[in-house]
């Protein structure tokens, strides 16, 4: 069975900083996608970044930016320019085609003004 | 568009009691999860249809839990009886099916379970 586990329960970064949320996961598949979500005290999963496991280069929105290493299962997230409206719990997910997401246990991040 | 609307946001009940909630996906979602999400926790499939067939149940308690989604749109979770370890999130999701080039799950805001 797939897993995802996130190893930082709680992470803090000053306003306009850059922080990093590590992301590992196990599976057999070769084709499958990547999700960073974050959800925010409403509840309300957010979906910030999206990776195509098939794609080498590596997924960018705006501020939000991944490092994707295939065969070392490892899905970390960079968030540049650290705002206050980014404090939020953000969970890593792993799906397979049109199956379930199967999530982390998820990274509070706190940020410092 | 509009999103995935669920109800009642907020629940309160005893323990033995029963309770149900609904979810309405994004008009055309073929597919429909149900997730539960412990405090503190990731959240956890209970059930996935694809229109009104269920393809992943496997993490149901059947005992007390049930599910439908009778027209392939709008959906019922049940708990009956309730147990204090029910007390969680309760989140609906929908996307479009498979074979649409589109996993993006969409969420609502939840319904939030306490068992007393």
């Amino acid at each position: 069975a797939q897993t995802v586990t996130q190893s930082q329960p709680e992470m803090s970064v000053q306003e306009a900083e850059t922080v990093t949320l590590s992301c590992t996961y196990d599976t057999s598949e070769s084709d499958y996608y990547l999700f960073w979500y974050k959800q925010p005290p409403s509840r309300q999963m957010i979906l910030v970044i999206r990776q195509e496991a098939y794609k080498q280069q590596n997924a960018t929105e705006n501020r939000f930016s991944v490092n994707f290493q295939k065969a070392a299962k490892s899905f970390s997230l960079k968030i540049s320019d650290s705002q206050l409206g980014d404090a939020a719990m953000y969970f890593c997910a792993y799906r397979r085609g049109a199956q379930k997401l199967v999530f982390g246990q998820g990274t509070r991040l706190t940020i410092n003004p | 568009e509009a999103g995935v609307a669920q109800s009642p946001r907020y629940k309160i009940i005893e323990k033995r009691q029963s309770v149900a909630f609904w979810c309405n996906p994004i008009s055309g979602h073929a597919t429909l999860y149900w997730y539960q999400q412990i405090l503190g926790q990731g959240p956890k499939l209970l059930i996935q249809f694809q229109n009104n067939g269920v393809v992943d149940d496997s993490q149901l308690p059947k005992d007390r839990f049930s599910a439908e989604r009778l027209k392939g749109v709008d959906s019922t979770l049940k708990i009956q009886p309730a147990k204090l370890e029910d007390s969680a999130v309760y989140l609906c999701a929908s996307s479009w099916g498979p074979g649409s080039g589109n996993t993006e799950a969409f969420f609502g805001q939840g319904t939030r379970l306490t068992v007393v």
